[in-house]
């Protein structure tokens, strides 16, 4: 059975850091791309962030290009978003989410979400 | 960026009704169009990729259509567990985006 759980949210203040982990069970992490997603209380959802398997490709949101940071560790099935300069519009709900790729039909989206950690950004 | 815009944005419908939900692409995404069902407090569930092709263990009632700019996703006989809010979502190109969502309730 895939499972994603992710880690690492919390309360922050203003400018301050987190850093969200995800961990991936049940599938062969290596061979998937990975996604960050986040959804504000009350609102709909927004793409964070996207690697691929290999690390070699990797996308932000604007809204968060400069201040965030994806990355992975195939060895350990883990997935990781370093966020800095938290602002107080990056509170959420943030889930870890798998990529399903496909060239027939061409196909890109997502068909395994985690629970998601919720980051709150508070003075 | 794309935008997605869905319509409507609520709906109210009964038990076994047929429900079209429509979404509209700002510019071509060819049939790179997903759409999802997300009930209050759990995480999105992938329905349907590439605009009609059911994901694994959806309900048949289920489908999906459309490519370029306009798709609908279609529930053929609307059951209690279908009241939650949809979302459509292209990736043609990042950022990838969402709809603001579409949420079915009980008339």
């Amino acid at each position: 059975e895939v499972q994603l759980v992710e880690s690492g949210g919390g309360l922050v203040q203003p400018g301050g850091s987190l850093r969200l982990s995800c961990a991936a069970s049940g599938f062969t992490f290596d061979r998937y791309s990975m996604n960050w997603v986040r959804q504000a209380p009350g609102k709909g959802l927004e793409w964070v962030s996207y690697i691929s398997s290999s690390s070699r490709t990797i996308y932000y949101a604007d809204s968060v290009q400069g201040r965030f940071t994806i990355s992975r560790d195939n060895a350990q099935n883990s997935l990781f978003l370093q966020m800095n300069s938290l602002r107080d519009e990056d509170t959420a709900v943030y889930f870890c989410a798998r990529v399903l790729t496909s060239l027939e039909p061409p196909t890109r989206a997502i068909d395994y979400w985690g629970q998601g950690t919720l980051v709150t950004v508070s003075s | 960026d794309i935008q997605m815009t869905q319509s409507p944005s609520s709906l109210s419908a009964s038990v076994g009704d047929r429900v079209t939900l429509t979404c509209r692409a700002s510019q071509s995404i060819s049939k790179y169009l997903n759409w999802y069902q997300q009930i209050p407090g759990r995480a999105p569930k992938l329905l349907i990729y590439a605009a009609s092709s059911l994901q694994s263990g959806v309900p048949s009632r289920f489908s999906g259509s459309g490519s370029g700019t306009d798709f609908t996703l279609t529930i053929s006989g609307l059951q209690p567990e279908d009241y939650s809010t949809y979302f459509c979502q292209q990736s043609h190109s990042t950022p990838w985006t969402f709809g603001q969502g579409t949420k079915v309730e009980i008339k």
